[in-house]
């Protein structure tokens, strides 16, 4: 499977800031995800990040609040904007290869807490 | 809607062995998957099934009715290493990956 690998693995933020997330694969994907998770909860995705386009948002989630840049087959942004405490969470990105089982490899995931 | 039910938490004791269950009630079916996740880690992947039958990867199992919209993970000679949450996932028609909210498996010595 992938290696993948997060930046920052950890953060802590003020209230009305901005935080940008690095999601980078050391090889080619065709699908990235990006998904968050509160303590004890189980994962929710945010959106799919496509190559060359603007990404999938799901039910509750915008592009003005988790802006996603995906520029190449192996490396993805997520931003978190004008964050509030209840942004505090887990942010894990995935990867998956359609054509196959689809199944997903995680990153070791970016803990934000904002105050 | 899309459903995917879990016991929220189950105990079982070292050397034992135990059954954790996920029915699922979704749009379409195109596969069934098995995560592991310790505190504070992320999930990774146990195990996968799309026809029915039983899987059997070492220590860890996973069966699958594709009827019943129903499967297991079964884990023997349970080890401390295992206490983690165990998520199971089920890809719709869509190809969208539903989440159960997960599986709290306390092993005690």
């Amino acid at each position: 499977s992938a290696v993948i690998s997060q930046k920052p693995s950890r953060d802590i933020c003020q209230r009305g800031t901005s935080l940008t997330i690095q999601c980078q694969v050391d090889s080619q994907v065709t699908m990235m995800f990006w998904y968050r998770q509160q303590p004890g909860q189980s994962l929710t995705l945010i959106a799919t990040a496509n190559q060359g386009s603007e990404a999938t948002y799901e039910s509750g989630f915008v592009i003005d609040k988790f802006p996603i840049s995906r520029p190449n087959l192996t490396f993805s942004t997520l931003t978190v904007s004008n964050m509030s405490p209840e942004d505090s969470s887990i942010y894990l990105c995935s990867v998956a290869d359609r054509g196959g089982t689809d199944t997903q490899y995680f990153g070791p995931g970016t803990r934000l807490t904002v105050l | 809607g899309q459903n995917i039910d879990q016991p929220t938490e189950m105990t079982a004791t070292e050397g034992a062995i135990v059954q954790i269950n996920c029915t699922y009630q979704t749009s379409g079916f195109n596969g069934l998957f098995w995560y592991q996740q310790h505190a504070g880690e992320a999930p990774t992947f146990l195990s996968y099934n799309v026809l029915d039958g039983l899987e059997e990867k070492g220590r860890f199992s996973s069966f699958l009715s594709r009827s019943k919209g129903y499967s297991y993970l079964l884990l023997k000679e349970l080890q401390m290493k295992d206490s983690a949450s165990y998520l199971c996932a089920v890809l719709d028609s869509n190809y969208q990956l539903i989440w159960g909210a997960g599986t709290k498996l306390i092993i005690k010595p």
